[in-house]
């Protein structure tokens, strides 16, 4: 079945650790976003990629990095310097504005 | 800080009474998305309106672009249940290749 997979769906890290978060679509989308969401904010974009090798930061890319080797997959690195990790990260794709979103990573840094 | 506020930020309801969420836009919108949430999920698309005075229906869930593209409300007829989640409404600055949501509407329906 075609759709977006995001993994680990439940994530625990100690402060100062980076974590990658995968994000896999087999729906040959060429957009790929991630949002992070915490309560009573709704979503902020963070990075997002238009084509493959190539992306832009959204409105909180600082101590984040992410890459587009290939178009089915969107890795989001959370490294050590972005200052309050634990949130609920979510990714979407899609072509033509309607967005197909996975079911999300919640990170926890202790 | 959000480009697109909505309101109400949180909303109450008795089954069965109907209800409606704002969206507005400082700028002319290229293209208005709903999206709705169930907590901890992702989301799911619900509509997608482009032209200005635009009004679609699924279901039980009406949505309206106002003629000037920068305010959308949402309309649930006799709400139920299973209508109960966080409705966000979603825009891209551009040509919606860098989608930005407002901060979302979280519904609650009581039986």
């Amino acid at each position: 079945d075609g759709g977006i997979t995001q993994s680990p769906k439940y994530l625990f890290r100690k402060e100062g650790q980076n974590v990658t978060l995968s994000c896999e679509q087999n729906l040959n989308h060429d957009a790929m976003y991630w949002y992070r969401q915490d309560p009573g904010q709704g979503l902020r974009l963070i990075y997002y990629s238009q084509i493959v090798n190539d992306f832009q930061k959204g409105d909180i890319a600082e101590g984040y990095s992410v890459s587009r080797e290939k178009k089915e997959s969107f890795p989001l690195t959370v490294t050590s310097a972005q200052k309050n990790p634990t949130a609920f990260y979510l990714c979407a794709s899609g072509n033509t504005g309607e967005l197909f979103f996975g079911e999300g990573s919640r990170l926890t840094v202790l | 800080s959000q480009e697109l506020e909505q309101s109400p930020q949180s909303l109450i309801v008795q089954e069965g009474k109907n209800l409606t969420i704002n969206c507005t836009s400082s700028k002319t919108l290229y293209g208005l998305y709903w999206y709705k949430q169930k907590y901890g999920e992702g989301l799911i698309f619900l509509m997608m309106l482009q032209k200005g005075g635009e009004e679609k229906s699924h279901e039980k869930i009406t949505a309206k672009l106002d003629e000037k593209k920068q305010q959308s409300s949402l309309h649930i007829t006799a709400s139920q249940p299973s209508h109960a989640g966080i409705y966000l409404c979603g825009a891209g600055r551009y040509n919606n290749n860098d989608m930005r949501f407002g901060a979302g509407t979280r519904l609650t329906v009581k039986p």
